[in-house]
């Protein structure tokens, strides 16, 4: 069955520090990735995603994330983080054919100190 | 696109009231779902429509869960007899299927409390 680590329940950043936040997924064939972001009390925007192709990915915000297939992992980052990128960010493997089916991970929170 | 739109947004309820939950996809997208977050998880998926047809339910969709999309456009999640367990945020999302992969939308939510 397919899964996703974020092994970081919780990162504190300084504005305009760099951000990185880590997702490693489990799946048997090539996975459909995504990374979401969660206001509090809101629903999920699509940050990015991956299918194929060029696994350096650009999104929404600045946001890109890298897609390495030999670590398993779909790490997400900005270069320089703003008071508003506080939020909660959510991994997800798609799986089936069309993805039809998103697993989560269980999302990092991401505070931004002045 | 007007986004995915649910209703209501909030709603706290008895243990063993009924309750539903309307959402209202973008339109054209012919595919639904339904996912269930509690507080400090992620989303876990419940069910997906393609059209009118529930083509996916997960083992967590209980006997007391029911969801519907009789035209193939809004659909309802009913939740019968609710009890304390199912107090939750109930995101309903929708896509427009293609062979190479679809992007999921999702909705702001709908938040039940249950009493």
């Amino acid at each position: 069955a397919q899964s996703v680590t974020q092994p970081d329940i919780h990162i504190t950043v300084s504005e305009g520090a760099s951000l990185e936040l880590r997702c490693n997924y489990s799946y048997g064939a090539t996975p459909y990735l995504f990374w979401y972001v969660q206001s509090p009390g809101q629903g999920l925007q699509l940050l990015l995603k991956y299918f194929s192709g060029d696994t350096l990915v650009q999104g929404i915000k600045g946001f890109e994330a890298e897609f390495k297939r030999s670590q398993s992992s779909f790490n997400l980052r900005k270069p320089s983080v703003h008071w508003s990128d506080a939020a909660e960010y959510f991994c997800a493997v798609g799986t089936g054919l069309g993805s039809y089916q998103l697993t989560f991970g269980k999302g990092t929170k991401l505070s931004v100190i002045p | 696109d007007t986004g995915v739109s649910q209703d209501p947004r909030h709603k706290i309820t008895k243990r063993g009231q009924n309750v539903t939950f309307r959402c209202d996809p973008i339109s054209e997208h012919n595919r639904l779902y339904w996912y269930r977050q509690t507080l400090g998880q992620g989303p876990e998926f419940l069910t997906y429509f393609q059209n009118e047809a529930q083509l996916e339910k997960s083992r967590l969709l209980s006997d007391r869960f029911s969801a519907e999309r009789p035209k193939g456009s809004f659909s309802t999640l009913e939740i019968q007899r609710t009890e304390q367990g199912d107090s939750a945020m109930y995101l309903c999302a929708s896509s427009f299927r293609i062979l190479s992969g679809n992007t999921i939308y999702f909705g702001e939510g709908s938040w039940l409390t249950v009493v």
